[in-house]
């Protein structure tokens, strides 16, 4: 089984202010993390992935992540927030093993707004 | 700019009326996906192909019919649909079903409205 829970459905901070996106994931095996963002009317936005390695991962628009095994957390932070980085984050986790994959699990969705 | 294009962008149909979404990706990715949104909800996944073949089907309705004509086009037909059908549709496309890297690509959507 694969889950993932994004505990705070709403995220406000002020522009140039750090901003931090929780998630927690539960998994029988070894994760795949990724975090995906979602401008409105819009798609969803690849931003980065935990695979394996290094803890800390760094993505793309400043955004970086960092995976805790013992906590199963993988939260989004960014050191100074923008107002074009309101949107709606989406956490999500695969499992890989023996050769196969299951499909993404995305979590509830957070809803950040940057005030300015 | 994403790589995964879909068409229309904006659809509004009756409940008679027969429709298809298109969906184009040229990266040479050979698992292609089919999912449903709804307003400030995470999607949810209907059809998955691998290799040009219906790998999953998470139990959609069958008024929802997908296609995949070539490695790189997705379908879905839609035939009869009910008002509770209107959501965003979202396309996307990863290397491979199995892949180790795992992240996919969306397309930017096509809203659906059902009247």
């Amino acid at each position: 089984a694969q889950s993932v829970a994004q505990p705070e459905d709403q995220v406000n901070v002020a522009e140039g202010n750090p901003l931090t996106v929780k998630c927690t994931y539960s998994v029988s095996g070894n994760p795949y993390l990724f975090w995906y963002v979602q401008y409105p009317n819009r798609g969803l936005q690849f931003l980065l992935k935990y695979i394996t390695g290094d803890n800390l991962v760094k993505g793309s628009y400043g955004f970086e992540a960092e995976f805790n095994k013992s906590q199963t957390s993988f939260h989004l932070k960014k050191p100074s927030a923008l107002v074009s980085d309101s949107a709606l984050y989406f956490c999500a986790v695969r499992v890989f093993s023996s050769g196969s994959a299951r499909q993404l699990t995305f979590g509830s969705g957070t809803q950040l707004t940057v005030l300015p | 700019d994403t790589e995964v294009t879909q068409t229309p962008k904006h659809l509004v149909m009756g409940m008679t009326n027969k429709k298809s979404l298109k969906c184009e990706q040229h990266m040479g990715h050979r698992a292609m996906y089919w999912y449903k949104q709804k307003a400030k909800k995470p999607p949810e996944l209907m059809f998955v192909y691998s290799y040009e073949k219906l790998s999953i089907n998470e139990s959609v309705p069958s008024r929802f019919s997908p296609e995949c004509p070539n490695s790189s086009l997705l379908n879905l037909h839609l035939h009869a649909l009910q008002p509770e059908d209107s959501a965003l549709y979202l396309c996307a496309s990863s290397q491979d079903i199995n892949s180790n890297t795992g992240e996919l690509f969306f397309g930017e959507g096509s809203r659906l409205t059902v009247l």
